[in-house]
């Protein structure tokens, strides 16, 4: 079983739409979860990261479920400059400093 | 912009060359990441380091070797090269105390033919 698992998309939704996607996680003991946004062919860039209470920035809203071991993404009226790849990325363990990737979402904003 | 640069941007290379790449960061980052990202795998580390000569392997370390002779530069070099390791490169630096966040280099992408 892969460490962190998404669901790959691609996602197409209309601009102005609401999407959300998850991400699932093997180790309970997970301690920093973040979300980075990948456009092609650029590097990944931190969008936000995780926190235990939930948190939004602007149009994004992220969820953390440790119970269930799932982060979820939340973009609301969608644009279409939100076109991208969106790599989940969770710290196993606090004393490590290397984080495990997911193989991201792709979402697609149409006009 | 957390100042790192790779080094080259691109590359191709011949089956059996060695090969070199450079990641450097001016902010003076202690930890420093090698990953490589192939369709559907996202991205993988190859190699981290936790400080001047201090290097550990990561999940895909076989066929590379790093070095870390100073701060500011963490080189990767594949002894090698072969077909399979043609992929995008980048190069990764994680912020300590706060949120450790990683910051990325813009990418080499490797052709190996």
């Amino acid at each position: 079983r892969k460490e962190v698992e998404q669901d790959p998309g691609p996602f197409n939704v209309p601009e102005g739409a609401t999407v959300a996607f998850n991400c699932t996680y093997s180790n309970s003991a997970s301690q920093s979860f973040f979300w980075y946004r990948q456009d092609c062919r650029k590097e990944p860039k931190l969008l936000m990261s995780v926190y235990s209470s939930g948190n939004e920035d602007g149009r994004f809203t992220a969820q953390l479920n440790r119970a269930s071991q799932y982060i979820s993404l939340l973009i609301r009226d969608s644009k279409l400059s939100d076109s991208a790849t969106y790599l989940c990325v969770v710290n196993m363990d606090s004393n490590d400093y290397k984080l495990s990737f997911g193989a991201g979402t792709t979402v697609t904003v149409r006009a | 912009d957390a100042g790192i640069t790779q080094s080259p941007r691109h590359k191709v290379t011949e089956t059996g060359t060695p090969v070199t790449l450079r990641c450097h960061q001016t902010e003076n980052h202690r930890y420093m990441y090698w990953y490589r990202q192939d369709p559907g795998h996202g991205l993988r580390l190859i190699h981290y380091s936790y400080g001047v000569k201090d290097t550990d392997k990561g999940e895909v370390s076989d066929g590379y070797s790093v070095s870390r002779s100073k701060t500011e530069d963490f080189l990767l070099t594949l002894e090698s090269a072969t077909s399979s390791q043609t992929s995008v490169y980048f190069c990764a630096i994680r912020t300590t105390g706060g949120n450790t966040e990683a910051f990325f280099g813009q990418g080499t992408r490797l052709t190996v033919v």
